[in-house]
């Protein structure tokens, strides 16, 4: 079974510019939860997107969104980018049901100039 | 709110030598609670998880880990580790298991030879 695929795994934007970022969960998880990992503050969740409705969200601006399609694909989009959204992001996926656990992409390591 | 501490940073140790990484959390809720592995330029790999029942919890690569409620406590621990064990070390805590993960800071265990 194919694991949580994250394109593009490198990217390099301007500030002020927009950026999507696509993940592929495993197939039949339903689950899509986004993260982002920096130096400075570590890893924090984003916002999780269920049956292409987001189910939960973390504290970030509001800059940053996502969206979950019908095959539980999902992307995440930020605009406006600052030069403290460089980081690396990760997607994981599960089943959803309260006992399942998340697997997680290798990442999309953006970095902002 | 929930919150996780790893208490240690960096861990240096030598091949062979047994190894604890400890990690304390917060939470007014039960409590799921994971510990991943994350490799250079790699994602997040899923090492071992308490959902509930035996509070010794025995995952991937010869790591366990003790749950225990009284001491907020689920530290990691290898009775001999190896070169290939050099990686960084997170330890989460979830009331959803599959998402919305509350990650600590991390520990670096660096093993030499």
């Amino acid at each position: 079974k194919a694991g949580v695929t994250q394109t593009p795994r490198y990217l390099i934007k301007t500030r002020g510019q927009q950026v999507t970022l696509s993940c592929s969960p495993i197939s039949g998880h339903r689950s899509v939860s986004w993260y982002q990992q920096t130096p400075g503050q570590g890893l924090q969740f984003l916002f999780e997107y269920f049956s292409e409705t987001q189910r939960n969200k973390g504290n970030f601006p509001g800059r940053f969104s996502g969206r979950q399609f019908s095959n539980s694909r999902s992307e995440m989009n930020v605009s406006t980018l600052e030069l403290g959204d460089s980081a690396l992001y990760l997607c994981a996926s599960s089943l959803a049901q309260t006992t399942e656990v998340a697997f997680f992409g290798q990442g999309t390591r953006l970095t902002v100039v | 709110a929930q919150s996780v501490t790893q208490l240690d940073s960096q861990v240096p140790v030598f091949e062979e030598a047994p190894v604890e990484l400890r990690c304390n959390y917060s939470s007014s809720v039960s409590v799921y609670l994971f510990w991943y592995v994350q490799y250079p330029n790699q994602g997040l790999q899923l090492l071992l998880k308490y959902l509930s029942g035996s509070t010794l919890v025995k995952g991937i690569n010869g790591f366990e880990a003790e749950f225990n409620k009284s001491q907020t406590s689920f530290h990691l621990r290898k009775p001999s580790v190896h070169i290939s064990d050099t990686a960084e070390y997170f330890c989460a805590v979830s009331n959803q298991a599959g998402t919305a993960l509350i990650f600590g800071k991390g520990t670096t265990l660096s093993v030499s030879s």
